[in-house]
């Protein structure tokens, strides 16, 4: 499809495991942004990309997340030593173009991440 | 302190009837907001947007007010249909923000038949 991809849809893992998020933008977006979604909260940005590098990562709730995108297009999203509170639906959205360009945001459908 | 408030978690209105959802923002340099809908399992998407050199924006059955003093906006829906029925975002954003929006916590409407 011509959508925004995450994957994978479903992650299940134990407490202290790391995870790795996975985004394919829409061909052509040079913006990509991460969210999380915890139950019953509305979204809180985490992290932006411009092409390869990420101008705001003020997001990032702690320095077990990480992320990072390569050759503009595919991101992905690392959470080290997983804890509980982590379990959220991630989301995943891409623009074209970035500041200013006030285009809006196309969103994955995110990535629920369980951690036991 | 949240800059994007979505004060009321739920809305049911009756099919036909208008719908409005609102949102108050603190954040005076916003300059650009959005709306988008998210259905169950499944991300958010974009419904309509303003500019803050606006003070509404139309599109079929969706209208966005923005009241910039009131630091308010809402969105209307007419008439509403069931499959309008899902959780409603707002989110603000500003140019020199590096793209960030914020988000409201949503809205959960539902259309009754």
């Amino acid at each position: 499809g011509a959508g925004v991809s995450q994957s994978p849809s479903n992650k299940v893992t134990e407490k202290g495991k790391d995870v790795e998020l996975r985004c394919d933008p829409i061909s052509g977006h040079t913006a990509l942004y991460w969210y999380r979604q915890s139950l019953g909260q509305g979204l809180e940005f985490l992290i932006y990309f411009q092409g390869n590098s990420a101008p705001d990562k003020s997001g990032l709730p702690s320095d077990r997340f990480s992320a990072e995108r390569t050759g503009g297009s595919v991101s992905t999203l690392t959470i080290q030593r997983t804890q509980q509170e982590d379990s959220a639906v991630y989301l995943c959205a891409s623009s074209l173009g970035g500041p200013g360009s006030n285009q809006p945001q196309h969103f994955g459908d995110g990535t629920r991440l369980s951690i036991l | 302190d949240q800059q994007v408030k979505q004060n009321s978690p739920s809305l049911s209105v009756q099919e036909g009837r208008i719908s409005i959802l609102n949102c108050d923002y603190t954040n005076s340099m916003f300059d650009y907001f959005l709306w988008y809908k998210k259905y169950p399992a499944e991300g958010p998407t974009f419904l309509i947007s303003i500019s803050s050199i606006k003070d509404k924006n139309e599109d079929g059955r969706f209208t966005v007010f923005l009241n910039k003093s009131a630091k308010h906006l809402s969105l209307h829906i007419v008439p509403s249909q069931p499959g309008d029925s899902a959780v409603y975002f707002c989110a603000a954003s500003y140019n020199t923000n590096a793209g960030k929006s914020t988000f409201g916590d949503g809205t959960t409407l539902t259309v009754k038949p």
